[in-house]
């Protein structure tokens, strides 16, 4: 079976300080990888995905980057965090397109976020 | 890109009573539409989905329709209980897209309260 781990849950970081927040998916191979973020009381932004190695689409513009160096694995950094990078981070995997059978996003237990 | 609304932003409803949330979308391309719900704290799990070839699905006291035609697809609960109390994110994508992320466009989410 197919499992995600996403850590660390719970992070509390100075402004202007990095981050890296990393995620890893087991019992699959060559499956798509996402960045969320939900802000307070708010929706989910996509801010990545990467449907391959080294192969990272950015959805919105921000000081946040997002590497892939292994087929399962999708990292989140920042080099100066903003107080506005405050969230809840979730990371998502879901099954290659070419397997046609499902395109469900299963995610990841989430990293609380709080820049203070 | 596609831009998924959803509405309404909060609904409260008596135990036992229906709920339902309803989400537009505007790239008519989108051919996956799934319901996730997330409690307090937790990451989204997926509840239901429904793809384009059908106009409803249902499974046991939840159910999704579609109108490809409008554009708007609705998750209805009935017989709602209070662990039924979370936020519901309604989201579009497009499946058999070769090489590509598929992923998922998100609404921004409802807030539903069941009172006991």
């Amino acid at each position: 079976s197919q499992t995600i781990h996403q850590w660390p849950a719970t992070l509390v970081q100075p402004v202007g300080s990095p981050l890296s927040l990393e995620c890893t998916v087991e019992g699959t191979s060559n499956p798509n990888l996402y960045w969320y973020r939900q802000a307070a009381g708010r929706g989910l932004q996509l801010l990545f995905y990467s449907v391959g190695i080294g192969q990272i689409s950015s959805e919105v513009p921000q000081n946040l980057s997002a590497s892939r160096p292994q087929d399962r694995q999708f990292i989140l950094s920042s080099k100066k965090l903003l107080l506005s990078d405050s969230g809840f981070y979730l990371c998502a995997w879901s099954p290659y397109p070419g397997l046609q059978k499902s395109t469900e996003a299963f995610f990841g237990q989430g990293t609380r976020l709080t820049v203070v | 890109g596609e831009n998924v609304e959803q509405h309404p932003s909060t609904l409260s409803v008596q135990e036992g009573d229906s709920a339902v949330i309803k989400c537009t979308y505007s790239d008519s391309a989108s051919n996956y539409f799934p319901w996730y719900k997330q409690e307090l704290g937790k990451r989204p799990q997926l509840i239901i989905d429904i793809r384009s070839n059908v106009g409803e699905k249902k499974d046991q006291r939840i159910a999704v329709t579609l109108n490809k035609t409008a554009k708007h697809f609705s998750l209805h609960i009935t017989e709602t209980q209070p662990e039924d109390s979370a936020v519901y994110f309604c989201a579009a994508s497009i499946i058999l897209r070769r090489n590509a992320g598929n992923m998922l466009t998100f609404g921004g989410g409802t807030r539903l309260m069941v009172k006991p």
